[in-house]
């Protein structure tokens, strides 16, 4: 498909275990955002990775969450140690990469997310 | 103090309606702006960029004012297809970073 990818849709997963959840990109797109966003409420940045520049971690709550990507492809986030509070929806975004001075759409891609559910 | 702040709502309005969101942004280095749109139990989607002399799309329509540092969106003639969440999003260049509000929710009655 042309669209950004996301597995698995849904995951019911119990306290103390470890998840991992995976986005392939739309092919070409060198940005990757990885978001958060509990039920009813709005998105939390976690983490965004631009081409092979190291990503920026700033937005990941704990050091039980990483997330890794190889080059422009599929990035992997993985919460370890699962906590109840982890229960949300995990959005993945691709976008185009930003030329120096070029246009900005402001369009990002979203997959359908990954419903996590920690019992 | 988030980055962007909205009135999560709910506005509740009839078809035909005019109604109006607004939204605050912190960063006076936010460089580009956006209205995304949310359905229910859905991935956010792009409505329209927001540009700094205001701009349109239909019965959408988008205003900026960097000195006050809020972003509208205006609805006009609501259709029922409109009731969702409407995200307010900003974009600070530098980190190239998205920062999404908290969502304005829009129900439009019949």
């Amino acid at each position: 498909g042309a669209g950004v990818s996301q597995s698995p849709s849904n995951k019911v997963t119990e306290k103390g275990k470890d998840v991992e959840l995976r986005c392939d990109p739309i092919s070409g797109h060198t940005a990757l955002y990885w978001y958060r966003q509990r039920l009813g409420q709005g998105l939390e940045f976690l983490i965004y990775f631009q081409g092979n520049s190291a990503p920026d971690k700033s937005g990941l709550p704990s050091d039980r969450f990483s997330a890794e990507r190889t080059g422009e492809s599929v990035s992997t986030l993985t919460i370890q140690r699962t906590q109840q509070e982890d229960s949300a929806v995990y959005l993945c975004a691709s976008s185009l990469a930003l030329l120096a001075g070029g246009p900005d759409t402001g369009e990002l891609f979203f997959g359908e997310g990954s419903r996590l559910t920690v019992l | 103090r988030k980055e962007v702040e909205q009135d999560p709502g709910p506005f509740n309005v009839p078809e035909g309606a005019t109604v109006a969101f607004n939204c605050t942004y912190s960063n006076s280095a936010s460089q580009s702006f956006f209205w995304y749109r949310q359905d229910c139990r859905k991935e956010p989607k792009l409505l329209m960029s927001v540009y700094s002399s205001g701009n349109e799309d239909g019965r959408f329509t988008a205003q900026l004012n960097r000195a006050s540092q809020y972003i509208s969106l205006l609805i006009r003639d609501s259709k029922l297809s409109d009731s969702a969440t409407y995200l307010c999003v900003v974009k600070i260049y530098n980190f190239n970073k998205f920062y999404f509000g908290s969502g304005t929710k829009l129900n439009v009655k019949p």
